[in-house]
C-alpha cells in the first residue's frame, strides 16, 4: 500500500510565474489536508480537502492560492504570480472516511522561488 | 483558538541516555488528541506517538513515552536510550475531536543525539 505521494520534490519556479503542487492520498483516503513549513518554523494549516469539496480552507492565504481534489486524480495545489515569501515545503497529509484519528503525511515539495 | 508551544528550541543529549521535549498547549475543548512527530533530515513527517485526551494512561512505544497531564495541558515526550537516529525535529501536535483530523502544530524542538 504506497503511502502519500507527492510531486515534484523540488520545484523552482521565478517570481511571477505559477506553481503547481500535487499530492496522491493513501489507497482509501478521501480526505486531504495540505500544510506549509516556513523555514525555521512549524507546519502551518492550509486547507482540507474531501473530494470535489473544500471543508475548510481557514489557513489559505486570501490570494494567489487555491485547491482542489477532484473525483478522478490528485489534489493540487496552486500558487499563481509566485513571490520570494512562498518559498517553503508544502506536505500533504490524508485520512480515512471516519474512525482512525490521525494522519499520515507526504515527504513534501520545496517550492524555490528565485 | 488553540495553540500548541515548545519552549525548547534545541536539545543535546548523549546516546544511551534519556531526554525530556517539553510541549505545553491551550484549548477549552474536552475531547481532543495529542501527537509527536519526528522530522529527520529528509523532511518526512514520521509519527511517534499519539494520545487520546480521554485515556489517563500514558502512551508508551519503545523507547519513547508521552507524560500527558491533562489538568497543567502537558504534554511531554521522554526518549530513553536515545540512538543516533533520533536525531531530528521534533513537533508536538494538537487534533481537536470531531469531524476533522486538522493538526495544529507547535514550533519544534531540534534535538541534536551526540556520539
Amino acid at each position: 500500500n504506497a503511502g502519500v505521494m507527492q510531486n515534484p520534490r523540488h520545484l523552482v519556479r521565478r517570481r511571477g510565474q505559477e506553481a503547481r503542487l500535487r499530492c496522491s492520498p493513501m489507497k482509501g483516503h478521501s480526505h486531504v489536508y495540505w500544510y506549509r513549513q516556513l523555514p525555521e518554523e512549524g507546519l502551518k494549516f492550509m486547507v482540507y480537502l474531501q473530494k470535489e469539496n473544500i471543508i475548510d480552507e481557514s489557513g489559505m492565504p486570501k490570494e494567489r492560492f487555491s485547491a482542489e481534489f477532484p473525483k478522478e486524480g490528485p489534489s493540487i495545489l496552486r500558487i499563481q504570480q509566485v513571490v520570494r515569501g512562498d518559498s517553503a515545503a508544502y506536505f500533504c497529509a490524508s485520512s480515512p472516511e471516519t474512525g482512525d484519528r490521525q494522519a499520515f503525511f507526504g515527504q513534501g515539495t520545496r517550492l524555490t522561488v528565485v | 483558538a488553540q495553540t500548541v508551544t515548545q519552549s525548547q528550541p534545541e536539545m543535546s543529549v548523549q546516546e544511551a541516555e534519556t531526554v525530556t521535549l517539553s510541549c505545553t498547549y491551550d484549548t477549552s475543548e474536552n475531547n481532543y488528541y495529542l501527537f509527536w512527530y519526528k522530522q529527520p533530515p529528509s523532511r518526512q513527517m514520521i509519527l511517534v506517538i499519539r494520545q487520546e485526551a480521554y485515556k489517563q494512561q500514558n502512551a508508551t512505544e519503545n523507547r519513547f513515552s508521552v507524560n500527558f497531564q491533562k489538568a497543567a495541558k502537558s504534554f511531554s515526550l521522554k526518549i530513553s536510550d536515545s540512538q543516533l537516529g533520533d536525531t531530528a525535529m521534533y513537533f508536538c501536535a494538537f487534533m481537536r475531536g470531531g469531524a476533522t483530523n486538522k493538526l495544529i502544530f507547535g514550533t519544534g524542538t531540534l534535538l541534536a543525539v551526540q556520539p
